[in-house]
């Protein structure tokens, strides 16, 4: 299958700080690619669909000036936590698509712990 | 809204032993159904789609609109099989609403 890859896989800031998380697909071109935040012992919830060229689509409840998307090349989705605090510690999880209906491929996670 | 759920947390079974996870969704629109599996220290990968109705590892499940159900099953679990096993339904655009997950331990 198709390779995603997340960088990095593990990431501490200190509270306020900002932090960035890439998700590239390495032998596709990802034209949709979905952001997933996972809680321990919970499941994965979508935070947000980016496309390539246009502006993100965030589920509810999700912040988007909180948690900022870019999508600015078909290879390559960013997701950056703004002014974070201890709370948003977690599992972030990027999966890549070529189009509507064809498999998403996923990342490998990246722990973000906020201190 | 959408919803699935998996009721079982952590799964044993013996090797040889049937395995079955269950996976009931809540969704108004045309429902399309995944499972994935995580093996240790691995990424999330598809196993299975409703649509392509095949077996995939001696996997199989079935859509059951009627109970809205997509449970997964297996008539003999391998050592191989332990992983974690996430029940997923597309509600647009490949928008993915995750179970909570099975882990499943396939004891020798």
């Amino acid at each position: 299958g198709a390779v995603v890859s997340q960088h990095p896989s593990r990431v501490i800031c200190k509270s306020g700080t900002s932090v960035k998380i890439e998700c590239r697909s390495l032998d596709f071109q990802a034209t949709t690619m979905f952001w997933y935040r996972q809680f321990p012992k919970k499941s994965l919830m979508l935070m947000a669909t980016s496309n390539e060229g246009s502006k993100a689509t965030y589920e509810q409840g999700v912040e988007k000036d909180k948690f900022l998307i870019n999508h600015a090349s078909l290879t390559l989705s960013t997701l950056t936590v703004t002014s974070a605090h201890p709370e948003d510690s977690s599992f972030y999880i990027c999966s890549a698509s070529q189009g509507v209906n064809t498999e998403a491929f996923f990342g490998q996670g990246t722990r973000l712990t906020v201190v | 809204a959408q919803r699935v759920t998996q009721p079982e947390k952590l799964l044993s079974v013996f090797k040889g032993a049937p395995v079955e996870l269950k996976c009931n969704y809540s969704y108004s629109g045309s429902p399309e159904l995944f499972w994935y599996v995580q093996y240790s220290r691995q990424r999330l990968q598809l196993l299975l789609r409703h649509i392509s109705r095949e077996s995939i590892k001696g996997f199989t499940a079935d859509l059951n609109k009627g109970e809205t159900s997509f449970h997964l099953k297996k008539p003999f679990a391998q050592e191989e099989d332990s992983a974690m096993y996430y029940c997923a339904l597309n509600y647009g655009n490949n928008r993915l609403a995750f179970g909570k997950g099975n882990q499943v331990v396939v004891i020798p």
